[in-house]
């Protein structure tokens, strides 16, 4: 059974950076893409970027400049930066597995994370 | 940038069929994705690369997708159905979510 959890604070001052890290158990990173996707409060779903298990990575253009993805194998666990935050960065934040990808194409995302409330505050 | 667009809300009575529309730019071209996402809960996919569904999802979930529009379509509506859709698809390696539909069984 493929579990993802997510780790992290739940509160960030703004201009800080937000870190969460993800946790995979049951199931290697490999051969997966592993994407991080946010929900503001009362909004829609946002892809923020994934992290492939050879290494590339793919963001959101919105979000480019400011996110940063890194896995760590020995671990099974990946990780979100997102630097520069604001108020407008609060949400949920999950991670999730990206399986059957093909040429460009990140696949479709078959196991998520339970998410993680992350605020934005002074 | 391209972009998917779902209506805000659909309503559907108890036993019937609710359609549930995703529109872009020749979509048809895309592998589109559906999630139902509960309150509280984390998204379920329901139907993966146009048509499929993955396993443990019940057999009144489906999907189609020609021309400029993906339809995700659900017989016979339980109450238990009721949720937020959301399509998904890929551009350039880019992933896209429309913006949800809020699906109400009444």
């Amino acid at each position: 059974q493929v579990q993802l959890q997510e780790s992290g604070p739940g509160l960030v001052k703004p201009s800080q950076t937000l870190s969460l890290t993800c946790t995979v158990s049951g199931d290697s990173i490999s051969p997966y893409y592993w994407n991080w996707i946010r929900q503001p409060p009362g909004k829609g779903l946002e892809w923020l970027g994934y992290f492939k298990y050879t290494g590339s990575t793919s963001y959101n253009p919105s979000l480019k400049s400011r996110v940063t993805l890194s896995v760590d194998m020995s671990k099974n666990q990946f990780s979100l930066r997102l630097s520069s935050v604001t108020a407008a960065d609060t949400a949920v934040y999950y991670c999730a597995r990206g399986n059957r990808p093909g040429d460009n194409y990140g696949g479709d995302f078959d196991y998520w994370g339970q998410g993680a409330l992350v605020t934005v505050s002074a | 940038s391209y972009e998917l667009t779902q209506p805000p809300s659909v309503s559907v009575s108890p036993g019937q069929t609710a359609t549930i529309p995703c529109s872009g730019d020749k979509l048809e071209y895309k592998y589109v994705g559906w999630y139902q996402h509960k309150p509280g809960q984390s998204p379920v996919l329901v139907i993966y690369q146009d048509t499929k569904r993955p396993s443990g999802i019940p057999e009144r979930f489906s999907g189609s997708n020609s021309g400029n529009t993906a339809t995700l379509t659900i017989s016979g509506t339980q109450a238990m159905d009721e949720a937020d859709y959301y399509c998904q698809a890929w551009d350039r390696n880019t992933g896209l979510f429309g913006g949800g539909t809020k699906l109400t069984v009444l």
